[in-house]
């Protein structure tokens, strides 16, 4: 069965960092491409950043290129968000979800989420 | 704003069928397959269609997807009270290098 958990949710105040962090189960992680989503309270679903199989890819939306930088340890089958300068409007739950064997692709299964709270 | 448009809300009472509707552009739907997924209050999303129109397992064939062109439609038939929740629909989109989504449709089981 596969499983996403993510941890390193909290509070922070703005200006400030925090790195998320998803343990993945169930599944070869290293032969999968991996996503975090976002989603601000009561809002909809907003990509953040995407990572190729073997870390060599990766992908960012514009609102938060510059701040956050993924990865992943293949070796301990966890994918990170490291997330600076933090703003108001990061403050969401955070996916991590899994992404295509091949491409990049589009999520299939989905962490729990953890939550970021930013605010002083 | 979106890159995919969905209507924000639906509605229909047990037994009925309805549609959501998610249109988007050449550089996503109209080149890439279509996903859509169903959250339910409170939790994360869970994949409801990959590829446009195939359902993982588990996924009633109440669930059906379709696309033509840069558009495409969730429908749900027989609808019953626990399918009250927010559908997204998402494609990869070419000329951003990234996942897009529609804003979402809340649908309402009357």
């Amino acid at each position: 069965e596969v499983q996403l958990v993510e941890s390193g949710g909290g509070l922070v105040q703005p200006g400030g960092s925090l790195r998320l962090s998803c343990a993945a189960s169930g599944f070869t992680f290293s032969s999968y491409a991996m996503h975090w989503v976002r989603q601000a309270p009561g809002k909809g679903l907003e990509y953040v950043s995407a990572i190729s199989s073997n870390g060599g890819s990766t992908y960012y939306a514009n609102s938060v290129k510059g701040r956050f930088t993924i990865s992943r340890d293949n070796s301990k089958n966890t994918l990170y968000l490291q997330m600076g300068s933090l703003r108001a409007e990061d403050m969401a739950v955070y996916y991590c979800a899994r992404g295509g064997s091949r491409i990049v692709g589009v999520p299939d299964y989905w962490g729990q989420g953890t939550l970021v709270t930013v605010s002083s | 704003q979106s890159v995919l448009t969905q209507p924000p809300s639906a509605s229909g009472t047990p037994g009925q069928r309805v549609t959501i509707s998610c249109s988007g552009s050449s550089s996503n739907i109209g080149s890439n397959y279509v996903y859509w997924y169903q959250q339910l209050p409170g939790t994360a999303p869970k994949l409801l269609i990959y590829r446009n129109n195939q359902r993982p397992s588990g996924v009633p064939d109440r669930f059906s997807g379709s696309k033509s062109g840069t558009s495409a439609s969730l429908a749900i038939s027989g609808l019953r009270s626990e399918d009250e929740a927010d559908y997204y629909c998402a494609a990869w989109d070419d000329s951003l290098s990234a996942v897009v989504f529609g804003g979402g449709t809340k649908l309402t089981v009357l």
